[in-house]
């Protein structure tokens, strides 16, 4: 996962606060993407960017859920405010090209809400 | 209403076997088949990947078959071993995607277990 640094790794917050999960893809890329991963649903597309542009957001589950990628070093997925059922282990991910499904993820931040 | 299904969340398997990863799809939009490998505390890596024109693809000891009749395909592991033991994803896409609603679906995963 050299390619992808996600912070925080671990997080464990209140019911209500304010969650924000930061990306930095240190490898070339033209798309990002944010993952979630939970036991029930196994890995969910939440919303992808593409040359920094959000191109679908139709996975992201509510409006509590936003993502920005001010420039193409740097993608920030927030949740405000957070809930239980938000807690989950959230992939950043890159790939190259317009034919590339092969994707580069990074190690995941493991969010718990409590 | 998953459009890619792992139905075995486990899978134990001797050393030196063959472990044998199944999965199943439903789009008929699908056209390029990928297997990852996740281990504990990591993201996924890529493992092999196999499109609609193949029916077979081998890498060292992995092999995917692709059943696209019956939209099926498999992961081959032969002979089994102790770092194999991982959780292997199945996803699908359309070929001409590089994301988005048309990217990739990922099914929910197979833990596989390598006995000694």
């Amino acid at each position: 996962d050299a390619g992808v640094i996600q912070s925080p790794r671990h997080e464990v917050t209140e019911m209500g606060q304010e969650v924000t999960l930061r990306c930095k893809p240190i490898s070339g890329h033209d798309y990002l993407f944010w993952y979630r991963q939970t036991m029930m649903r196994g890995l969910e597309l939440l919303i992808y960017f593409n040359n920094n542009v959000p191109i679908d957001d139709s996975g992201m589950p509510e409006d509590r859920f936003s993502a920005k990628m001010p420039n193409a070093s740097f993608s920030t997925l927030k949740i405000q405010p957070s809930e239980p059922r938000d807690s989950a282990v959230y992939f950043c991910a890159i790939s190259r090209g317009s034919s590339s499904n092969v994707l580069t993820f990074g190690a995941g931040s493991r969010l718990t809400v409590l | 209403d998953q459009q890619v299904k792992q139905n075995s969340p486990s899978l134990s398997v001797q050393e030196g076997r063959i472990s044998i990863l199944n999965c199943d799809y439903t789009n008929s939009m699908f056209d390029y088949f990928l297997w990852y490998k996740k281990y504990p505390a990591e993201g996924p890596t890529f493992l092999i990947s196999i499109s609609s024109i193949k029916d077979k693809n081998e890498d060292g000891r992995f092999t995917v078959f692709l059943n696209k009749s019956a939209k099926h395909l498999s992961l081959h592991i032969v002979p089994s071993q102790p770092g194999d033991s991982a959780v292997y994803f199945c996803a699908a896409s359309p070929l001409y995607s590089g994301g988005g609603a048309d990217g990739l679906t990922f099914g929910k995963g197979t833990h596989l277990i390598i006995q000694p």
